[in-house]
């Protein structure tokens, strides 16, 4: 595709919910990353995935958050048993390598309510 | 103290001025990379730097590894510069940012 797109746009669940958030990344970028902006808040790294190599999960809040990365290309981020403090808009990016210039997805909005 | 701090939080100016936002980092860095984003929109690379200068249109943007400090600089601006600046520093691949720069550029 053009751009690194992200699906759904937007997301309203209840708390306790699980949601599952996709990314599909640039074709042929080996990095992807997430990342989380909560209102009014600066940008949070959660994970990044590179090639076939295990992610660094380092920014990931807490056991409910997970992410997998499926051939290599579309990425899902799980969070489970969601709580309002999980409301943020959720961001993908991808670069060709790790370190590369990173290209941002539209972002998922999502609301715990 | 943030790894990352950005300064000012918040500039207004006025169309035409020469802006300089500032990026101070005190973790290990592969390279500085400068974020744009626009009020409701998404997020644009503008530069991925690990020493000297670079220059792209109207934005230069600069490095010093020694001191662990990078500049952003608009030349002439306008208003469509308005936006969020963020500056993060990578190492590998994650990220640490800033808060981010509030630029109102007034015509």
């Amino acid at each position: 595709g053009a751009g690194v797109s992200q699906s759904p746009s937007n997301k309203v669940t209840e708390k306790g919910k699980d949601v599952e958030l996709r990314c599909d990344p640039i074709s042929g970028h080996t990095a992807l990353y997430w990342y989380r902006q909560s209102l009014g808040q600066g940008l949070e790294f959660l994970i990044y995935f590179q090639g076939n190599s295990a992610p660094d999960k380092s920014g990931l809040p807490s056991d409910r958050f997970s992410a997998e990365r499926t051939g290599g290309s579309v990425s899902t981020l799980t969070i489970q048993r969601t709580q309002q403090e999980d409301s943020a808009v959720y961001l993908c990016a991808s670069s060709l390598v790790t370190g590369g210039e990173q290209y941002f997805g539209p972002g998922t909005r999502l609301t715990v309510t | 103290k943030n790894e990352v701090e950005q300064s000012p939080q918040n500039l207004t100016a006025q169309e035409g001025e020469f802006i300089t936002i500032n990026c101070s980092y005190s973790v290990g860095i592969s390279a500085l990379h400068w974020l744009q984003q626009h009020p409701g929109g998404g997020i644009v690379s503008l530069f991925m730097l690990s020493s000297g200068k670079k220059k792209h249109g109207r934005l230069i943007a600069t490095i010093n590894i020694q001191e662990k400090h990078s500049s952003l600089h608009i030349t002439a601006s306008h208003p469509r510069d308005s936006a969020v600046y963020i500056c993060a520093a990578l190492n590998a691949g994650k990220s640490t940012f800033g808060d981010g720069t509030t630029l109102t550029v007034k015509p």
